[in-house]
């Protein structure tokens, strides 16, 4: 099955700053790649997505980029702020099948 | 519109009790799912729902029932705990198969001693 390794495992910036976080995958069929942020206590919500006819896609201060040929994937938040600290996860699937591969999570803390 | 729900949000169990954790959603979706996440883990599948009526066993599914009660609830169910079921479990729901968004509920955090 897809094997999907994400990071790095922690990762601390001070406001303002970037955050990068990186996803490899394994199996080529995977062609949908969400991004989910999670909260203390909370489950994991969707942020950003991407498929994979495209190679970049942008909201706001979030962005993901996607490299099918290399098959890695990653996230990129700009001018971090505190409320961005949370974990976040990585996921690979082949759209319409029933499986979402995860990582194993990337903590952000953004310090003021 | 709650969502995804789950009940309850905290519980403990001795090795061998047996309990239901409760999902249920209000979103008219087709799909749901249940999810176990361990630290440094990531999430993994347990069960999952495509359609009232059917479910399909996942990544994790050994020690876990479920029951797809109706069109709205996913029930997940530990006959015989052990201390190897604790976790967060996760529940969510998608539209349909071919939709691509998972929304998650808040979770349940089991502790088996």
């Amino acid at each position: 099955g897809e094997n999907v390794e994400q990071h790095p495992s922690t990762l601390s910036v001070q406001e303002g700053d970037s955050a990068v976080i990186k996803c490899t995958y394994s199996d080529s069929a995977s062609n949908y790649f969400p991004w989910y942020k999670q909260e203390l206590g909370k489950g994991p919500q969707l942020i950003i997505d991407i498929r994979s006819n495209v190679g970049e896609k942008k909201d706001q201060r979030i962005a993901v980029t996607l490299n099918k040929t290399a098959k890695h994937f990653s996230l990129h938040i700009t001018e971090t702020q505190p409320e961005d600290s949370a974990v976040y996860f990585c996921a690979a699937s082949q759209g319409t099948g029933n499986q979402f591969y995860f990582g194993t999570g990337t903590s952000l803390t953004v310090i003021p | 519109n709650a969502g995804v729900t789950q009940t309850p949000k905290f519980q403990v169990l001795k090795t061998g009790q047996s309990m239901t954790l409760q999902c249920a959603q209000d979103m008219n979706h087709n799909s749901m799912y249940w999810y176990r996440q361990d630290p440094g883990m990531g999430l993994r599948l347990i069960y999952y729902s495509a359609s009232e009526g059917t479910t399909d066993k996942g990544e994790v599914p050994n020690g876990y029932n479920v029951s797809r009660l109706n069109k709205r609830e996913f029930s997940l169910r530990l006959e015989s705990a052990a201390p190897s079921q604790t976790s967060v479990y996760f529940c969510a729901s998608r539209k349909t198969l071919s939709t691509d968004t998972q929304y998650f509920g808040p979770g349940t955090r089991l502790t088996v001693l």
